[in-house]
């Protein structure tokens, strides 16, 4: 059965911080998403990782995935307070019997 | 391009009632998954339908039902609705099934029982 591991669940950071989200599964897979939820709202895709080695940037934020290693991470640099939201991580198995599998999602409050 | 549409957004209903949930995908696209989301468990696979077929289903109970029609528009359905069962759902499209397409999430039913 495959398993999404999210850590931290909680992130409270100030703004102009740097920090990192990381994002570890339990079995071989190549493909693995981000994504944004803000309070109430749907899933918005930021970063779709298709192999290991992959870094993707999108404005204050930077995704890897390790393969190897199982690893993904989720850089944030610079935060400002419109990055608060909560983040997942998902990863694809093709083939598999699920679609997605999601991480329980960190929770990003960034302060003034 | 218009997204992922769901209707109704919220529901309330009682337990024992029925409930079915619709989600048109973005055009073009032939997959459907659903997921459920709680406080307690999070995101949740439910099942993907491509072409009128499902492909995979999660680990739900038979009381969670779905089916899709020929314009790709799906449907899913809960009978004999338990409190648990209140969560957001939320339906997602992709062009494929079976590969690996980008998943674009429409907003969601918000479903209470009580």
């Amino acid at each position: 059965e495959l398993k999404v591991e999210q850590n931290p669940l909680f992130l409270s950071m100030q703004e102009g911080k740097n920090y990192t989200i990381y994002c570890n599964y339990s079995t071989t897979s190549d493909r693995l998403y981000w994504y944004r939820q803000d309070p109430g709202k749907s899933l918005e895709s930021l970063f779709v990782l298709l192999s290991n080695g992959a870094v993707k940037q999108e404005g204050r934020l930077m995704a890897s995935l390790d393969t190897k290693a199982r690893l993904s991470t989720l850089h944030i640099t610079a935060a400002v307070h419109d990055l608060s939201a909560t983040y997942f991580c998902a990863v694809d198995i093709k083939g598999g019997s699920e679609k997605l599998v999601f991480g329980k999602g960190t929770k990003l409050t960034v302060n003034p | 391009k218009a997204g992922v549409t769901q209707t109704p957004r919220y529901l309330i209903k009682t337990r024992g009632q029925q409930v079915t949930l619709s989600c048109s995908p973005i055009s073009g696209h032939r997959s459907v998954s659903w997921y459920q989301q709680t406080p307690g468990q999070g995101l949740q696979f439910l099942f993907e339908y491509f072409s009128e077929t499902q492909r995979n289903k999660g680990n739900f109970p038979g009381r969670f039902s779905g089916r899709q029609f020929s314009n790709s528009r799906s449907e899913m359905n809960v009978s004999t609705l338990e409190l648990g069962d209140s969560a957001l759902y939320l339906c997602a499209s992709s062009l494929e099934a079976g590969g690996w397409e980008t998943q674009y999430f429409g907003p969601g039913t918000r479903l209470l029982v009580l």
